[in-house]
């Protein structure tokens, strides 16, 4: 299993333009998140999805979106992109079940917005 | 929003020393888990701690779920040069998908 990858690993973005994050995983996890790491802060739930065709916000979805169509994949769109989007973006995925807590994260993606 | 206290921020210690972490909140959390970053990397986990009370080891790690559920500590023993990077605790509350994080303690290990 390549567990859960993301695309692309690096992009910089221009005030105003629009991007879509992917997030892709192959461990047949119902659940997927997506955060946001700012420098030197722990990292910031901003979307997640109880599984397929059901997504809930997280504590900062202001200027994003997310949909999930397949089990498989969980992309985040920003439609404009501002500076203040500027940091590391993490995919994540869990099993759900009781004790299941345990969310495996993706590699991230770096998103400068100038 | 919400964040966990995590202290310390950073350590700078020698190879074979023990480390010790600890988070704390205002809060009661239902899950408390640690996760270690390297750089360029995303979180992997470490130690989830499910009640209060629990404590988990996993090799030289060991982390304890507070008896009052508003803390957690992580111990590090025997620490080796691998052992560098950021380390973060995470709670969840019952019924929740949201996890808290704290702000990581960066830990450096002098050879």
């Amino acid at each position: 299993n390549a567990g859960v990858t993301q695309t692309p690993k690096f992009r910089i973005l221009k005030i105003g333009q629009s991007m879509t994050l992917q997030c892709t995983q192959d461990m047949n996890h119902n659940y997927m998140y997506w955060y946001r790491q700012d420098p030197g802060m722990g990292l910031k739930l901003i979307y997640y999805s109880v599984g397929a065709g059901i997504t809930d916000k997280g504590e900062v979805p202001n200027g994003y979106n997310v949909s999930r169509s397949t089990t498989e994949d969980f992309p985040l769109r920003l439609e404009l992109a501002a500076p203040s989007q500027t940091s590391v973006y993490f995919c994540a995925s869990r099993l759900s079940g009781q004790r299941r807590n345990e969310q495996f994260f993706g590699p991230g993606t770096r998103l400068t917005v100038l | 929003g919400q964040q966990l206290n995590q202290s310390p921020q950073s350590m700078f210690i020698q190879e074979g020393e023990d480390v010790s972490m600890n988070c704390t909140s205002s809060s009661i959390f239902n899950t408390w888990l640690w996760y270690k970053q390297d750089p360029g990397e995303g979180p992997v986990l470490l130690i989830a701690l499910y009640k209060a009370g629990e404590l988990t080891s996993n090799g030289r790690l060991t982390a304890q779920f507070g008896i009052t559920r508003k803390d957690s500590f992580l111990n590090i023993s025997a620490s080796i040069p691998s052992d560098v990077g950021i380390y973060f605790c995470a709670g969840q509350k019952g019924g929740s998908e949201k996890l808290v994080f704290g702000k990581g303690t960066k830990l450096t290990v002098n050879p």
